[in-house]
């Protein structure tokens, strides 16, 4: 499939334990930004990526999370020391470029549990 | 930063006519756009505004005033597939879009 994957899909963590994230965009997209999504609300912005460069960062919560995409393509969202309050659907999405009408394809999530 | 407000909850029946509204304010708009979100999926793109005035595509429209920074999501012809969640997300000038906490739509016989 040509969509955005993200694995795993459901990861069940103990409090304390560290956790990564992965997220492979459409190809060629250029830009890639990470969403945590609580039940029954909109995707709160995390961090997003412009090839490798982070651009902005401003959305993650603690220095627990730190989010990286070395080469320009896979990213991967790592939460360290996890809470429980860390518990929420993590959503990627990619889109051609930042700017226009170019809309953003959204991957269907890691659901992260904290014990 | 952005304040983006929809309404949590509307209900509507099949084969009916319903509009979901979504109030913003911004610095630098740069773009609207609506995203429907099935329980338990991800977002999936419907519509971009990003000039004043209505933008139809088959059952769904959406319209844009952004003197106003108002936007309405139109839905025709309702079916019980489009019980979902419907997402308003604003873009501004730093190109992220920031997303509303969405409305969910019940759609009844």
């Amino acid at each position: 499939g040509a969509g955005v994957s993200q694995s795993p899909r459901y990861k069940v963590a103990k409090r304390g334990q560290d956790v990564a994230l992965r997220c492979d965009p459409i190809s060629g997209h250029v830009s890639l930004f990470w969403y945590q999504q609580a039940l029954g609300q909109g995707p709160e912005f995390l961090t997003y990526f412009q090839n490798e460069a982070q651009l902005d960062k401003s959305g993650l919560p603690s220095d627990r999370f730190f989010a990286e995409r070395p080469e320009g393509s896979v990213s991967t969202l790592k939460i360290q020391r996890t809470q429980q309050e860390d518990s929420a659907v993590y959503l990627c999405a990619s889109s051609l470029t930042s700017g226009g009408s170019n809309e953003q394809f959204f991957g269907p999530g890691t659901r992260l549990t904290v014990l | 930063g952005q304040n983006i407000d929809q309404p949590t909850e509307m209900t509507a029946t099949e084969g009916a006519i319903v509009q979901i509204n979504c109030t913003y304010q911004t610095s630098g708009f740069n773009g609207l756009f609506w995203y429907q979100q099935h329980a338990g999926e991800a977002p999936t793109f419907l519509s971009y505004n990003v000039l004043d005035g209505l933008e139809e595509k088959g059952r769904f429209s959406s319209f844009l005033s952004r003197s106003k920074g108002y936007s309405y999501l139109l839905l025709k012809e309702l079916q019980m597939k489009d019980s979902a969640s419907y997402l308003c997300a604003v873009r501004d000038r730093s190109y992220i879009p920031t997303f509303g906490r969405g409305t969910s739509l019940i759609v009844h016989p």
